[in-house]
């Protein structure tokens, strides 16, 4: 079975610096995604960022970037001058198969992130 | 669009009663899960729908626990008989088959309190 591990509970980042989160996955599958979703106060589940397994470039959108290794199945999240609005929940998960085989997300557990002023 | 809807957003009730959640998918989405998110467990997956169909049910805890789907714009999951350790965030999320990667879209979540 697939696990997604995310070794962070806690991180705290300073206004306008760089903050990197954690994930790890177990797959013996070849095809997947992975995705980084975002979960403020308000509890609404937010899609960051989303990586197909068979592409080699690193995704980004705007200050968020992942770092991608897949034989090391690793898949970290790289915030780059972090604004008080990224204060939030990082859930990691992975998603197995192409074409709609399988629909299941796989979330890990979380790292609060705290942005102090 | 709307997004998901999810109703109501706060539930409070006495163990032994049921529970009935409600979720509206995004028009035209063909998939539907159900998740719940405790402190102990995390996000975990409860059951998903594929053209209002149950296609994986594994995650449901137990017999107290159903979900329907009767139409493509309507979805509930019910607890009978509710349990204090039934008190979670549940999220209703909706997809479509081949738009953005089958991106799952979710609801605000509904807080369940079993007293």
């Amino acid at each position: 079975a697939q696990t997604v591990t995310q070794s962070q509970p806690e991180m705290s980042v300073q206004e306008a610096e760089t903050v990197t989160l954690s994930c790890t996955y177990d797959t013996s599958e070849s095809d997947y995604y992975l995705f980084w979703y975002k979960q403020p106060p308000s509890r609404q589940m937010i899609l960051v960022i989303r990586q197909e397994a068979y592409k080699q470039q690193n995704a980004t959108e705007n200050r968020f970037s992942v770092n991608f290794q897949k034989a090391a199945k690793s898949f970290s999240l790289k915030i780059s001058d972090s604004q008080l609005g990224d204060a939030a929940m990082y859930f990691c998960a992975y998603r197995g198969g192409y074409g709609g085989a399988t629909n299941k997300l796989i979330f890990g557990t979380g790292t609060l992130l705290a942005v102090q002023p | 669009d709307a997004g998901v809807i999810q109703s109501p957003r706060h539930e409070v009730t006495e163990m032994g009663q049921e529970v009935t959640l409600r979720c509206k998918p995004i028009s035209g989405h063909d998939y539907l899960f159900w998740y719940r998110q405790t402190m102990m467990r995390g996000l975990e997956l409860l059951i998903y729908f594929n053209n209002n169909v149950p296609i994986d049910d594994s995650g449901m805890p137990e017999d107290r626990f159903s979900a329907k789907m009767p139409n493509a714009s309507f979805s509930t999951l019910k607890i009978q008989p509710s349990e204090p350790r039934d008190s979670a965030v549940y999220f209703c999320a909706s997809s479509l088959q081949g738009f953005s990667y089958n991106e799952q879209f979710f609801g605000p979540g509904t807080r369940l309190t079993v007293l």
